[in-house]
């Protein structure tokens, strides 16, 4: 079964406090993906990766970057949190243009 | 124009009933249209997508209709269930990596018992 595993499903951070979230997919897909959740938004994509160390900016990349090291694995980094990245926060990964497989999410509260 | 627009807010059917959910998109480079379901807690789960090749398509209870020339497409849900009670997600896309992914803004759907 495939899966898309975020490892942490609630965080709490003050701002101006480094987060790193991180993303593991066990499907061996090329391409992974960030995107962030907000009521009345639908999904807006920050960063994606088509293969190991390549990144590109989505649509709302600002206050954010991204590491991708493993093919396995996709890190999203806030390096300086602020209260208006409080959100939820969806990992998706998929095999070119097709399918998105999202994780549960990382809810990000950050005070 | 990069927007996918999506209505209703909110719907709430009786169980048994039909739910319909509708979207719009402007972007005519798009080519594949997916509807995503998210359970409370969940991340969003594929439902079923469409082509611009074909005006239906239908899995079980859930059907897409698709007007090209309109650019307008719906999801339908017969016989709706409490267990669908969901976010429903529209979705479009283009592209060879699947970055150019526009969401709708969702639909909570709530089916009544």
């Amino acid at each position: 079964d495939v899966k898309v595993t975020q490892s942490s499903r609630y965080l709490v951070k003050r701002t101006g406090e480094k987060v790193f979230l991180e993303c593991v997919q066990d499907m061996d897909h090329e391409n992974m993906f960030w995107y962030r959740q907000d009521p009345g938004l639908g999904l807006r994509l920050i960063y994606f990766s088509y293969d190991v160390k390549m990144k590109e900016k989505g649509d709302i990349p600002e206050g954010y970057s991204v590491s991708r090291e493993k093919k396995e694995r996709f890190s999203l980094i806030l390096e300086s949190a602020s209260t208006n990245q409080t959100s939820m926060y969806l990992c998706a990964s998929s095999l070119g243009a097709g399918e998105l497989f999202f994780g549960e999410g990382s809810r990000l509260t950050v005070l | 124009q990069q927007q996918v627009k999506q209505s209703p807010q909110s719907l709430i059917v009786q169980k048994g009933g039909i739910s319909i959910i509708n979207c719009a998109y402007e972007n005519t480079a798009f080519d594949y249209f997916p509807w995503y379901q998210q359970f409370p807690g969940k991340g969003p789960a594929l439902l079923i997508a469409i082509r611009p090749d074909v005006s239906e398509k239908k899995e079980g209870r859930f059907t897409i209709s698709f007007n090209k020339s309109a650019k307008q497409f719906s999801l339908h849900i017969m016989d709706s269930q409490p267990g669908d009670s969901a976010t429903y997600f529209c979705a479009a896309s283009w592209g060879n990596y699947g970055q150019n992914f526009v969401f709708g803004p969702g639909t909570r759907l709530s089916v009544l018992p």
